[in-house]
């Protein structure tokens, strides 16, 4: 089973300024990574597929970089509106399994 | 309009069954593989089950293997998850998800499910 492990595990952040949360695999999955966003109260949000893809209506403000083993979301100018719990999410093909890591919270510094 | 409607979800003893639902509809549900993902409240999101479009391709979590079966009815736009024999770990929120582009991009708001004595 791919381990996928998220870090740190809570980032503080003040409004306005960049907050870059990392995600790291076991081993490779090449760039069959995804990112999500999770307020509470809420299912969680697609931001990113395919390591770098921004899902429809994701801000551009949020990036997504890496592949391998090494991946990166990086949010340039934090927003209110941004604070939440991130979590990245792997997919392998054979057999197919999808998984996630265990979240980075993001918080108001 | 998007929408994914979960129901079933309900307090059950160890060894109990439940039944999940999932209507869908404006998510074209015939042309996509569709899942089940699971959430502890508070805690981290965990991929339980999965099936292609026609149902002759299912996954699952080890965990489930053998207790939980997944299942779709393209006409009626459902989705389905029978889960027998269940544990007090299958506690959990239940989502019914879309796939594509190996992710995740249409969620419910999930139905509950908690398995207590």
């Amino acid at each position: 089973e791919i381990v996928m492990t998220q870090s740190p595990a809570t980032l503080s952040v003040s409004p306005g300024e960049r907050a870059i949360l990392s995600c790291r695999a076991s081993q490779s999955v090449s760039s069959n990574l995804a990112w999500y966003q999770q307020k509470p109260g809420q299912a969680p949000r697609l931001l990113i597929y395919g390591a770098s893809t921004r899902a429809a209506g994701t801000p551009a403000r949020f990036s997504g970089s890496g592949s391998g083993t090494e991946f990166t979301l990086t949010i340039s100018s934090l927003q209110s509106e941004d604070f939440a719990v991130y979590y990245c999410q792997q997919y392998k093909n054979w057999p197919p399994m999808y998984t996630f890591g265990q979240g980075t919270k993001l918080e108001i510094k | 309009e998007v929408q994914l409607l979960e129901s079933g979800g309900g307090l059950v003893q160890p060894g109990g069954s439940l039944r999940l639902s999932c209507a869908a509809s404006g998510i074209s549900f015939s042309s996509y593989w569709m899942s089940w993902v699971r959430q502890v409240p508070g805690k981290g999101l965990q991929w339980v089950a999965n099936m292609n479009q026609n149902g002759g391709e299912k996954y699952y979590v080890d965990s489930v293997k053998g207790r939980f079966t997944i299942s779709r009815d393209n006409a009626k736009e459902s989705l389905y998850l029978q889960m027998n024999s269940l544990r007090v770990e299958d506690t959990a929120l239940y989502y019914c998800v879309r796939e594509a582009h190996s992710s995740f991009d249409y969620w419910g708001q999930g139905t509950l499910v908690t398995v207590s004595s």
